[in-house]
């Protein structure tokens, strides 16, 4: 059982590029989320899926897109890379948005030059 | 809006000491509570939860003791270790369902 395997671990991009965050969950959670980490501001909430093939948009949605075709991948996709992007993104799951705790993979540390 | 507060950034404790973290919710529809422990360059882990049905919740070294009338959930780690030297966050469940508040953490310190 890995849980929330999150790649990859590192990345830097050029100002304008464009990614994409892996996230794959085992645990046949319903919900997924993405968040981002930066210092002094706590976790942010980005986009977050209920269920396959529905997403909804968190806190901090601009620059970034996901989608839910499967119950285990929730990709997020960065759209034009800006420095303001640098960040640690952390992937949840879980059985419910908020009734129960949230499995975290690992992160990815993202810097944007 | 909603949020979630710690009452102190960092906490400095000795090896052996009990350590208390306190976290105040101002949601009075918050009916279920996480306390998480992220150590440096990992993901968030999960240590306790507790609803709002209990006051008092216990696991291996750690209590989590919830104070609905004024608002107040603590965790308190017995015993610490310089193991449990980490940043815990309180969650929260308060803003309709949408997903998970999360405070902005506190910093235990373990020291010999």
């Amino acid at each position: 059982n890995a849980g929330v395997t999150q790649t990859p671990k590192f990345q830097v991009l050029k100002t304008g590029q464009s990614m994409t965050l892996q996230c794959a969950q085992d645990m046949n959670h319903e919900y997924m989320s993405w968040y981002r980490q930066d210092p002094g501001m706590g976790l942010r909430l980005i986009h977050y899926s209920v269920g396959a093939g529905i997403t909804d948009q968190g806190e901090v949605p601009n620059g970034y897109n996901v989608s839910r075709s499967t119950t285990e991948d929730f990709p997020l996709r960065l759209l034009s890379a800006a420095p303001s992007q640098t960040s640690v993104y952390f992937c949840a799951s879980s059985y419910d948005r908020s009734n129960y705790g949230y499995t975290f993979g690992s992160g990815t540390r993202l810097t944007v030059v | 809006g909603e949020s979630v507060g710690l009452h102190l950034p960092t906490l400095s404790v000795q090896e052996g000491d009990n350590s208390i973290i306190n976290c105040a919710y101002s949601n009075s529809a918050s009916d279920y509570f996480i306390w998480y422990k992220q150590e440096s360059g990992k993901g968030p882990q999960f240590i306790i939860d507790i609803r709002s049905n209990m006051d008092k919740r216990q696991g291996q070294r750690v209590t989590v003791l919830l104070n609905k009338t004024v608002k107040h959930l603590s965790l308190q780690i017995a015993a610490t270790q310089p193991g449990d030297s980490a940043v815990y966050f309180c969650a929260e469940n308060g803003n309709s369902g949408y997903a998970l508040n999360f405070g902005k953490g506190t910093s235990l310190l373990v020291t010999p």
